[in-house]
Parts: C-alpha cells; sequence; structure tokens
C-alpha cells in the first residue's frame, strides 16, 4: 500500500495567515491526489483534484501544488470559516490511502 | 444538484453482516463510479472500494474477503456488504461519486452523502 504521510499535524494559525500542509507519498503517485476539508460532524468536501485542479465552487485561496512524492495545500489568506480538518489522498492505484489528517486551530 | 443518502441499520451485532445502500438523486448512476469510505469515531478516512455503474469492482485488500459491492441502475442505487462484523468495523459510512479521470480509470471523491453511523455491538 502507499502511505500518505501529512505534517503538520496540528496546525495553529490565525485570520489572514497563509497557511501551508504537506503531504509525501511512500512511492510516485504522477498527480492522482486530492485534497479534502472536513468539518466536525460533516462529510469530507473536496477542494482540489489530480494535485492542482480546483474544485468548482472552491474559493481560489485554496490551491496545491505537486507531483510524484511531494504535494502541498496552500491556503492564501486564511478566513474563519477554514477551521477544520484537511486529508490528502491518493488514487493513483488501489487500494486508495488517505493522510492522517492536518486539524487547522485557532491561534 | 446531485445528492447521496446512505440508509441502513445503525446497530449490526458482530459476527453478522452490515448492509449499506446509497440513494443517488438529482442525477443519473450511469457513467460514474460510487465508492464507499469509512470513518471510526475519530480516527481517519479508510477507503473500502469502488463499483463502476457497468458492475465492475475494486476492493480494499484489507476487506476484500468481505466486502460485496453491487448496483441497481433501475433504482438509481448502489450497496455495500460487509460480512463478518466486528468492533472494529464501528464507523460512520460514507458513499461518494467518482468521476471518471482524463485517464483510464476513476478521479478523486466528489460529491459525499452526509454519512451514516454503524456501530457493532450485540
Amino acid at each position: 500500500d502507499i502511505q500518505m504521510t501529512q505534517s503538520p499535524s496540528t496546525l495553529s494559525a490565525s485570520v489572514g495567515d497563509r497557511v501551508t500542509i504537506t503531504c509525501r507519498a511512500s512511492q510516485n503517485i504522477n498527480r492522482w491526489l486530492a485534497w479534502y476539508q472536513q468539518k466536525p460532524g460533516k462529510a469530507p468536501n473536496l477542494l482540489i483534484y489530480e494535485a492542482s485542479s480546483l474544485q468548482s465552487g472552491v474559493p481560489s485561496r485554496f490551491s496545491g501544488s505537486g507531483s510524484g512524492t511531494e504535494f502541498t495545500l496552500t491556503i492564501s489568506s486564511l478566513q474563519p470559516d477554514d477551521f477544520a480538518t484537511y486529508y490528502c489522498q491518493q488514487y493513483n492505484s488501489s487500494p486508495w490511502t488517505f493522510g492522517q489528517g492536518t486539524k487547522v486551530e485557532i491561534k | 444538484q446531485v445528492q447521496l443518502q446512505e440508509s441502513g441499520p445503525g446497530l449490526v451485532k458482530p459476527s453478522e453482516t452490515l448492509s449499506l445502500t446509497c440513494t443517488v438523486s438529482g442525477g443519473s448512476i450511469s457513467s460514474y463510479y460510487w465508492s464507499w469510505i469509512r470513518q471510526p469515531p475519530g480516527k481517519g478516512l479508510e477507503w473500502i472500494g469502488y463499483i463502476y455503474y457497468s458492475g465492475s469492482t475494486t476492493y480494499n485488500p484489507s476487506l476484500k474477503n468481505r466486502v460485496t459491492m453491487s448496483v441497481d441502475t433501475s433504482k438509481n442505487q448502489f450497496s455495500l456488504n460487509l460480512s463478518s462484523v466486528t468492533a472494529a468495523d464501528t464507523a460512520v459510512y460514507y458513499c461518494a461519486r467518482v468521476p471518471p479521470s482524463v485517464a483510464p480509470g476513476p478521479d478523486a471523491l466528489e460529491i459525499w452523502g452526509q454519512g451514516t453511523m454503524v456501530t457493532v455491538s450485540s
């Protein structure tokens, strides 16, 4: 199985901050990577697919980059609605696997 | 807009079979992949598998011997059966729509249901 490792596990930030979350794959996954946002008690919501494509309806302050084994999710200016847990997920090969999550907290 | 809704028992006894259905509304089940994902309380996400609208399946090997997925295009529904459940199968179960990618195969988990909590307990 491909292991997905996110860092950091927890991130404390303020409204307006630029935030970057990193996701590393244990082997090459090309650009088959997605990012999801999950709020407590809710289903995950797709933000980014194919490493850098913004899902329809997602604010442009979210962006993704990377290929191969290293990927980043960037929030250019953190908004109150962005405090949540973020997961990366590879779909290059079965079984699809998720990172352990990064919780973005209010500083 | 397309919506997904999971349904099924919230409590299943150990060693029995967990059965869930996902009903798709606002769009057709055709031309898409359909997936199941689960999340134990307070933990991360685990992919269970997916089924193409034609019926072909791909399962997570860690669950493969216990998982069966099916699709009913006439009802716009797809289903999950997980046999021989234990307390470790207690989780919120999500269904999700997966569009085809530009390369052959599925893309990301595009639209999710709200999830349904399933507890395994006697």
